[in-house]
């Protein structure tokens, strides 16, 4: 079946270094693909998207490129903060049903000062 | 601002017990989703809801219920709680329009002795 698997966290840095945090996913069809973010003691948050191959997603300096000849989803980010210590999730999302997703584990990134 | 709330953040209830977990949504949003979040899992979907008075399974049903009288309002219902229940409880809703994210409440963290 269809599945998203992440980098096993947790993934500690320091602040402004580079963030790369793997995604691949299988699916049989052209989903679209999502990053979601968690802050401690609160909900999933949308971060970014992509729709077709090739597509960069972007947000608060987050970049994702959806890469259908690798299946591939990888988040990137060139410098981050102590404030963007969360729980990341990749999901993926048919086209033509309700909206439901898939997820990925969820990778813990903690920033250190 | 979109918001979706959940009736409890902490609940702690013993083993054989009926447990509610209600879940609000006040954006008109027409699918709604209650999610499981364990470590090392990720979210899995247990139930969605698609219109009033509709429902289906999803990923992980067994020893779940749903009920949605009214569009806002989505209730997982575990008729008798057990310890392998014990978990965080994630609720979402979306737009009929797919390509459209979904937004998450705070989560209840249940603990069930």
């Amino acid at each position: 079946g269809d599945s998203v698997t992440q980098m096993e966290g947790p993934v500690t840095l320091s602040e402004e270094a580079f963030l790369t945090i793997n995604c691949t996913y299988t699916a049989t069809g052209y989903p679209s693909l999502f990053w979601y973010v968690q802050y401690p003691g609160e909900g999933l948050q949308l971060l970014l998207k992509a729709t077709k191959a090739d597509d960069k997603g972007s947000n608060k300096g987050f970049e994702a490129t959806y890469r259908k000849e690798t299946t591939s989803f990888h988040l990137e980010k060139g410098s981050v903060q102590v404030s963007d210590s969360a729980v990341y999730f990749c999901a993926l999302r048919y086209s033509g049903n309700t909206g439901k997703l898939i997820f990925g584990q969820g990778t813990t990134l903690q920033v250190k000062p | 601002d979109v918001k979706v709330t959940q009736s409890s953040r902490y609940l702690v209830k013993r083993t054989g017990e009926k447990v509610f977990l209600e879940c609000v949504q006040d954006m008109d949003h027409e699918n709604m989703f209650w999610y499981r979040q364990d470590p090392g899992l990720g979210l899995r979907l247990i139930y969605f809801s698609y219109d009033v008075k509709m429902k289906e399974k999803g990923d992980i049903p067994e020893g779940y219920s749903v009920s949605r009288e009214k569009k806002e309002r989505f209730s997982l219902i575990l008729e008798s709680a057990s310890t392998n229940q014990t978990s965080m409880y994630l609720c979402a809703s979306s737009p009929s329009d797919t390509s459209e994210t979904q937004y998450f409440g705070p989560g209840t963290r249940l603990l069930v002795l």
